[in-house]
């Protein structure tokens, strides 16, 4: 049972134009939510988070927005450059629900930024 | 500051042995996590360590085992591999064992099982 689910496994887009990854999420228990991106033969790094109590969270060029409602949220990338091309992965976590130690990833989703 | 390190990079080994996959957490860190990412997939929590003893654990069996030493580092260990358990092992250390907004993680351990 998918608890996340990012459903576009590839998104490529041209430079200076805006990214927009989105997943779906099925435990009403998560509360926080967490973006990492992955290259090749590097571990996740963390690139920007939403608690529940907000909808938008903006830093840069990374925006991350969260309907609750819809147990959807979306990370946007403007403009998009050669560098942000990567496997973008969503990852909640439940901070009430007592299981915040741990992170549930989605697929990911590889985005790739054509010059 | 040093990162979050893992050894080895790469291994090989074939079913029914058993492996040892090695962490060093960040400095200042005394909680580990470990996560296995299955070709295609997300990483999947495995368990956490924190202060040397289990504080969770994902939906593994138990032939996953664990350790944590004084110095926080942690060890993977995986008995009677199977052919399924061919993935990246990755591990991430945090300030906190609630802190699974701030992990940090290393470039992970590629293992193959034959």
């Amino acid at each position: 049972d998918q608890q996340v689910k990012q459903n576009s496994p590839s998104l490529s887009v041209q430079e200076g134009r805006i990214s927009i990854l989105n997943c779906d999420y099925t435990n009403s228990m998560f509360d926080y939510f967490l973006w990492y991106k992955k290259y090749p033969a590097e571990g996740p790094t963390f690139l920007i988070s939403i608690s529940s109590i907000k909808d938008k969270n903006e830093d840069g060029r990374f925006t991350v927005f969260l309907n609750k409602s819809a147990k959807h949220l979306s990370l946007h990338i403007v403009p998009s450059q050669p560098g942000d091309s990567a496997v973008y992965f969503c990852a909640p976590s439940s901070r009430r629900g007592g299981s915040n130690y741990k992170l549930t990833f989605g697929k990911g989703t590889l985005l790739t930024v054509n010059p | 500051e040093t990162g979050v390190t893992q050894s080895p990079t790469h291994l090989i080994k074939t079913r029914g042995q058993q492996v040892t996959l090695r962490c060093s957490s960040q400095s200042g860190h005394n909680t580990v996590s470990w996560y296995q990412q299955a070709l295609g997939q997300g990483p999947q929590f495995i368990f956490q360590y924190y202060r040397e003893e289990e504080n969770g654990r994902g939906n593994f069996p138990p032939r996953f085992s664990g350790l944590q030493f004084p110095n926080y580092s942690s060890e993977l260990n995986v008995n009677a591999l199977e052919l399924d358990d061919s993935a990246l092992y990755l591990c991430a250390s945090s300030a906190t064992r609630t802190g699974a907004d701030e992990q940090y993680f290393g470039p992970g351990t590629r293992l193959t099982v034959t």
